[in-house]
């Protein structure tokens, strides 16, 4: 019972290097999402994307972040030359997609079952 | 707006006792979506439960309980009989119609003391 895989668990980088996150979605998901989350707050949506697609980049800070889901492989959250405040929890959640858990319409209605996340420590 | 409160930082209770953590969102849409998921200390978040606008009636699940009131447009969450191992934090999220993200609150911790 595979569910959302994300790797590494732990990421140490030194300013300015670059950091790449990864994240398998649960079998039979073609949406993920990713959330940060800072030190004693909430978690705030990043990015949603679909296979080959981004389809909400709202949340991602307009530099130095970028997010992909290839059509084969892990989806891969990459942070370029990385300062302190990045030092965060990274969440990766996915979902089935529209209309499959009886929603209307919108992924935002599906169930979005998270992966273990990544903490990024920026030296 | 949309928003999620939750007006609960940390509660500390016996094991046995009854508690509930609140949750009051903010939203203009007439169809969405709440969440509650558990974040223990090993860190990962897992589902608890998703309820639609639409559906007003409480769920029970075990120990767990859900009001949800559109009235007052509050989710609350409650545990009956607590438990140590009910111990994490808790985080209550919305989700409007046609929207692709949830929106969270900022999670009230939980310690249940043996």
């Amino acid at each position: 019972n595979a569910g959302v895989m994300q790797n590494p668990r732990h990421l140490v980088r030194r300013r300015g290097q670059e950091a790449r996150l990864r994240c398998s979605p649960m079998k039979g998901h073609s949406h993920v999402y990713w959330y940060r989350q800072l030190p004693e707050e909430g978690l705030k949506f990043m990015v949603y994307l679909q296979k080959e697609n981004i389809i909400d980049e709202s949340g991602m800070p307009k530099e130095r972040f970028s997010a992909e889901f290839p059509k084969e492989g892990p989806s891969i959250l990459r942070i370029q030359q990385v300062v302190r405040g990045d030092s965060a929890a990274y969440f990766c959640a996915s979902s089935p997609g529209p209309g499959t858990s009886g929603g209307a319409a919108g992924a935002g209605t599906d169930t979005q079952y998270f992966g273990p996340g990544t903490r990024l420590t920026v030296l | 707006a949309q928003k999620v409160t939750q007006a609960q930082t940390e509660i500390s209770v016996v094991e046995k006792e009854d508690v509930t953590l609140d949750c009051v969102y903010e939203t203009r849409d007439t169809t969405y979506y709440l969440f509650w998921y558990k974040q223990p200390p090993s860190g990962e978040l897992v589902f608890l439960i998703r309820r639609n606008s639409f559906d007003e009636q409480n769920e029970i699940s075990g120990r767990y309980s859900w009001n949800f009131q559109k009235s007052t447009s509050s989710f609350n969450f409650t545990i009956t009989a607590s438990q140590v191992v009910d111990s994490a934090v808790y985080f209550c999220a919305l989700s409007p119609y046609n929207t692709d993200k949830l929106i969270f609150g900022t999670g009230t911790r939980l310690q249940v003391f043996p």
